[in-house]
């Protein structure tokens, strides 16, 4: 399967700064990007679609302005959780989809932790 | 939202195969059965996918009924390592299509 990474696989911040975390796929072009997250015990909640060089999409009750998207290329994205609060803690995970058309590949996620 | 129904949890012995039912009753035509797991604070492993003929590759097979409208997913020799939550999705197979994850089954796998 392809190789998908995240970077940080943790990170513990404190409430009210911001952390990006990235997501790269390292050996295809990922022409979409979809980003998820999962609160402990839950299963994976789509929150947003974004396709290289466009605008992400969001998910009903995902707020655009908080969680900031970025797909400036095929093989990088990135997710800035602003003004995080504890609220927010859970894992992201990263799925990019590109080269053969039923192949979708998850990153092994970023947990994050807001004090 | 997702468009399948599993059973919340499930055990099987070590050794003996791991039969996980699925039900999609709302299948359209053009949409394929995939077949994730994940282990613990890992993300989502793909298994296997399949529109309607049964399928089988080095982990797993899918046999998919004839009306469509619920498969199984059997690890024929289930193995410590395949605890995990297994999660059976519906979607077309073209690009850019998203995937809705349901509840998802919880397989121990006792040794």
């Amino acid at each position: 399967g392809a190789v998908v990474s995240q970077h940080p696989s943790w990170v513990i911040c404190k409430s009210g700064t911001s952390v990006k975390i990235e997501c790269r796929s390292l050996d295809f072009q990922a022409t979409t990007m979809f980003w998820y997250r999962q609160f402990p015990k839950q299963s994976l909640m789509l929150m947003a679609t974004s396709n290289e060089g466009s605008k992400a999409t969001y998910e009903q009750g995902v707020e655009k302005d908080k969680f900031l998207i970025n797909h400036a290329s095929l093989t990088l994205s990135t997710l800035t959780v602003t003004s995080a609060h504890p609220e927010d803690s859970s894992f992201y995970i990263c799925s990019p989809q590109g080269g053969r058309a039923y192949e979708q590949y998850f990153g092994p996620g970023t947990r994050l932790t807001v004090t | 939202d997702a468009k399948t129904t599993q059973p919340t949890s499930m055990d099987c012995a070590e050794g003996r195969a791991a039969n996980l039912p699925c039900n999609h009753s709302t299948i359209s035509g053009n949409e394929y059965v995939y077949w994730y797991r994940q282990i613990h604070s890992q993300g989502p492993q793909y298994i296997i996918h399949g529109l309607k003929n049964n399928e089988t590759n080095e982990m797993a097979s899918l046999i998919i009924t004839e009306d469509r409208k619920s498969s199984t997913l059997i690890l024929p020799h289930a193995t410590l390592r395949d605890t995990a939550v297994y999660y059976c999705i519906v979607r077309v197979k073209v690009g850019g299509n998203q995937f809705y994850f349901g509840t998802g089954t919880s397989l121990t796998v006792i040794p």
